[in-house]
């Protein structure tokens, strides 16, 4: 089953709208990692954000902000007034402490955001 | 002053060839890490080291064989190429020791592969 559901494919928006990408995980860990990470055209993997399993404070960093809410096992991205640069694919990421021999970054299959002009 | 590099950026090659692409990071961190994206950009991890020992082998063929001189450097050679092998490689690092995954993963820009 898949444990990391980016259930948007792709996005298109208009620039200056906000956005939201939702991203849903499943484990049975009490502690455990949630990431996310841009794509964009170049094809580079860019590091955005981690956030601990005991850290339910929302994130903001500019423009950009996260919802982490373990009850219903969600941690979405949003983008406010979007910008063209922003297109990208981004990727959400989970990471289990209990994982044993499987030590790996479970990834979504990634949301692919167009910002039109 | 790249923190983690991949040589070569591009790699065109013939199916039936050996292959190797080079990684290095300059971030002391301990735990590398071979991922492969393919068209659909799905992100799937091969291998990972940590401080030159294996210890993720991500059921992936035994033509591809990573090799980690020091902790800085993880390579990927490729024997026989094969059409399917055409992807997007990319090389990652982060501090974690290997015990669990709790940072954050740095990446190289990538390699893409076309095996024809």
């Amino acid at each position: 089953a898949q444990k990391v559901t980016q259930a948007q494919t792709e996005i298109s928006v208009v620039e200056k709208e906000d956005v939201t990408l939702d991203c849903v995980y499943e484990t049975r860990d009490t502690t455990y990692y949630l990431f996310w990470y841009k794509q964009p055209p170049s094809g580079e993997l860019v590091f955005l954000i981690r956030r601990n399993s005991f850290d339910e404070q929302n994130e903001i960093s500019g423009r950009y902000s996260w919802n982490f809410q373990k009850s219903t096992s969600s941690f979405n991205f949003t983008i406010t007034a979007s910008q063209v640069v922003d297109s990208a694919v981004y990727f959400c990421a989970l990471s289990e402490t209990n994982a044993g021999n499987n030590r790996k970054l479970i990834w979504g299959l990634g949301t692919s955001l167009a910002v039109n002009p | 002053d790249t923190a983690v590099s991949q040589t070569p950026k591009y790699l065109v090659t013939q199916m039936g060839n050996d292959k190797s692409i080079k990684c290095e990071q300059n971030l002391g961190h301990d735990t590398m890490y071979w991922y492969k994206q393919d068209s659909k950009k799905f992100l799937k991890i091969m291998f990972s080291y940590n401080n030159k020992e294996l210890i993720i082998n991500e059921t992936v063929p035994n033509r591809f064989s990573p090799k980690s001189p020091d902790k800085a450097h993880l390579n990927l050679h490729i024997n026989s190429l094969e059409l399917g092998d055409s992807a997007v490689y990319f090389c990652a690092s982060s501090p974690d020791m290997g015990l669990a995954i709790s940072y954050e993963q740095y990446f190289g820009p990538g390699t893409r592969l076309t095996v024809t």
